[in-house]
């Protein structure tokens, strides 16, 4: 009983470099999204889709790009780390994106960029 | 744009007490609201998913309500226990163009105390 499967849990990365976290859930939701968590800013929504193929942007998505090339799968890719994107980053997953809609979390991927 | 406050911030009780969070947001036009709990490091954990179309929601010591009209929601929890130590994050579901998003306040930390 997997649920929403987040990979790496942690990551240390240098300015400048790329890299990708990986979401994966396994219960056959159409409605997946990316949140980042930072201190006194509470979860702010990064990008999010309602199905395969069909990605959106957030209320922070400069600096990251996603792709749903299948349901299971939604990953989230920095181009070029920067500082400010030091964060915990939270993959989430829901049977629809309206009613009945209840939202299941990752464990989530800390990332700090030096 | 959907805002949410969560009131107190912080909270601390003996063992045993009851207690009551709140929640309040801005807009009133909002599929559901979700609580979850967060423990230091993990991710979050969904407690409670009431549809806009219901008042109450119960799950064992919890209960949590939804006024819309007025944009408020409570979660009470009964009899509390040290194991209930944790950040407890609300978060309506709007409509419109980010439609099935999530829109999060920044929290009620709480501690029980044995």
């Amino acid at each position: 009983n997997a649920g929403v499967t987040q990979t790496p849990k942690f990551q240390v990365l240098k300015t400048g470099q790329s890299m990708t976290l990986q979401c994966a859930q396994d219960m056959n939701h159409e409605y997946m999204s990316w949140y980042r968590q930072d201190p006194g800013m509470g979860l702010r929504l990064i990008h999010y889709s309602v199905g395969a193929g069909i990605t959106d942007q957030g209320e922070v998505p400069n600096g990251y790009n996603v792709s749903r090339s299948t349901t299971e799968d939604f990953p989230l890719r920095l181009l070029s780390a920067a500082p400010s994107q030091t964060s915990v980053y939270f993959c989430a997953s829901s049977y629809s994106a309206t009613v009945r809609a209840e939202a299941f979390f990752g464990q989530g991927t800390r990332l700090t960029v030096v | 744009k959907q805002e949410v406050t969560q009131i107190p911030a912080a909270l601390s009780v003996p063992e045993g007490e009851n207690l009551v969070l709140n929640c309040s947001f801005t807009d009133s036009a909002i599929y559901n609201l979700q609580w979850f709990r967060q423990d230091p490091g993990k991710g979050l954990t969904s407690l409670l998913l009431i549809q806009s179309s219901q008042r109450e929601q119960t799950s064992g010591r919890l209960n949590a309500s939804l006024d819309k009209s007025s944009g408020r929601s409570t979660l009470y929890i009964a009899a509390s226990q040290p194991g209930d130590s944790a950040t407890y994050l609300c978060a309506p579901m709007g409509y419109g163009g980010s439609q099935g998003n999530l829109i999060f306040g920044k929290g009620t930390k709480l501690s029980v105390k044995p």
